[in-house]
């Protein structure tokens, strides 16, 4: 079992140009999500999905777009890069809605920086 | 608003016993996390309280009080290798955690 894993690990962007950030998970987890990690603030939640083909946004939605077009991935988009999203991405599977012990299980991240 | 609070950083030496606090404020609440975060590394499951009280792992214990809003983490027999950062999260009514900032703690020997 790989767990979930993150491609690409580190990425460095011009504004205005635009990437995808997968994330896939071997555990046949139901719940996916995307968080990025600043410096000194929690993780702040992106998107995130309930199951293949849903999608539903989190509390920093804005300039990101998601798609769940298979159970095992989940792709996070940038249209149009800006220097406010240079963050460390993190992608997380859970088997349910995250109580008890269906905990969330963290990708490795990705780096990605803005110029 | 939804607010999770503890400390930045704190310091202990090998071998001793730390206690990091967290208080919380979420709309509803379905239970308390704490994950460990080495640097530059994804976090990690630490532990889940959902019920008033202390549980036990090993080294590792979790107390939470929903009246006072307040957990925290405790470390018994520290080593060099519990030099992270310990997230404290809330699970609100919509079951989305709420994350505290982190606090990075510091083992020497």
């Amino acid at each position: 079992n790989a767990g979930v894993t993150q491609t690409p690990k580190f990425r460095v962007l011009k504004t205005g140009q635009s990437m995808t950030l997968l994330c896939a998970q071997d555990m046949n987890h139901e719940y996916m999500y995307w968080y990025r990690q600043d410096p000194g603030m929690g993780l702040r939640l992106i998107h995130y999905s309930v199951g293949e083909g849903t999608t539903a946004k989190g509390e920093v939605p804005d300039g990101y777009n998601v798609s769940r077009l298979k159970k095992q991935n989940f792709l996070l988009g940038l249209e149009s890069a800006a220097p406010s999203q240079t963050s460390v991405y993190f992608c997380a599977s859970s088997e349910a809605e995250g109580g008890g012990t269906d905990t969330q299980y963290f990708g490795p991240g990705t780096r990605l920086t803005v110029l | 608003g939804q607010n999770i609070d503890q400390p930045t950083e704190m310091t202990a030496t090998e071998g001793a016993i730390v206690q990091i606090n967290c208080t919380y404020q979420t709309s509803g609440f379905n239970g308390l996390f704490w994950y460990q975060q080495h640097a530059g590394e994804a976090p990690t499951f630490l532990s889940y309280n959902v019920l008033d009280g202390l549980e036990e792992k090993g080294r590792f214990s979790s107390f939470l009080s929903r009246s006072k809003g307040y957990s925290y983490l405790l470390l018994k027999e520290l080593q060099m290798k519990d030099s992270a950062s310990y997230l404290c999260a809330g699970l609100d009514s919509n079951y989305q955690l709420i994350w505290g900032a982190g606090t990075k703690l510091i083992i020497k020997p």
